[in-house]
């Protein structure tokens, strides 16, 4: 069964980069896209980006210019790190696994990530 | 603000069907044939219920239905039970995107 493991720091600083990993236990890192969800009060869930185990990203368009999603291949880990954060970034973020197209099918815990001066 | 477009709340007894809409555009919904649905309950992940407009993964009963008409998709919980009081949340794919609703919150009364 396929778990996954999603750790970072949960307090930042406006301006500050937020960087959370995720790893990945009991299943094939390998032919699967890997994903990264937030969620908050204010705007709901909404996807970050993606990247699949040859290393290609889909970004949403909104938060492309501040994202970069990673992966270590050899940790069966990949990670998400959003630069300049203001407080709009607070929300739990969610790695994930998706299935198909549009489908997650696996999810990490979730990490509540606070953005406050 | 988000990309979809559902009902805020929904309810209904025990063993009764709900019906929840999801309405997007020709950019999304009614772009293509991904569209899903998810089930969370307070404090847990969501969990995947209906992909691909209508299928179900392994594991999820078929009391969960989804379709797609035009723009809107629809996820129909048939046979309410207790435990399917939670928030219920559509996603789309949309070309450069994913996007989501706002969540409807189902109650079982």
């Amino acid at each position: 069964q396929v778990q996954l493991q999603q750790w970072g720091a949960g307090l930042l600083k406006p301006s500050e980069t937020l960087s959370l990993t995720c790893a990945v236990y009991g299943g094939s890192f390998g032919g699967y896209y890997w994903t990264w969800i937030r969620q908050s009060p204010g705007k709901g869930l909404e996807w970050i980006g993606e990247i699949h185990h040859t290393g290609s990203t889909n970004y949403n368009p909104s938060l492309k210019s501040r994202v970069t999603i990673s992966l270590d291949t050899s940790k069966n880990q990949f990670s998400l790190n959003l630069n300049s954060v203001t407080a709009a970034d607070t929300a739990v973020y969610y790695c994930a696994r998706r299935v198909v197209v549009a489908a997650i099918g696996y999810w990490g815990q979730g990490t509540q990530v606070t953005v406050s001066s | 603000q988000s990309a979809l477009t559902q009902p805020p709340s929904a309810s209904g007894s025990p063993g009764q069907s709900v019906t929840i809409s999801c309405t997007g555009t020709s950019s999304d919904v009614g772009g293509y044939n991904f569209v899903s649905w998810y089930r969370q309950h307070p404090g847990k992940a969501p969990k995947l219920l209906i992909y691909e407009v209508t299928k179900r993964p392994s594991g999820v009963p078929d009391r969960f239905s989804g379709s797609k008409s035009g723009n809107t998709a629809s996820l129909t919980i048939s046979g309410l039970q207790a435990e399917d009081e939670a928030d219920y949340y559509c996603s789309s794919f949309a070309g450069s995107n994913n996007v989501f609703g706002p969540g409807t919150k189902v109650t079982v009364l």
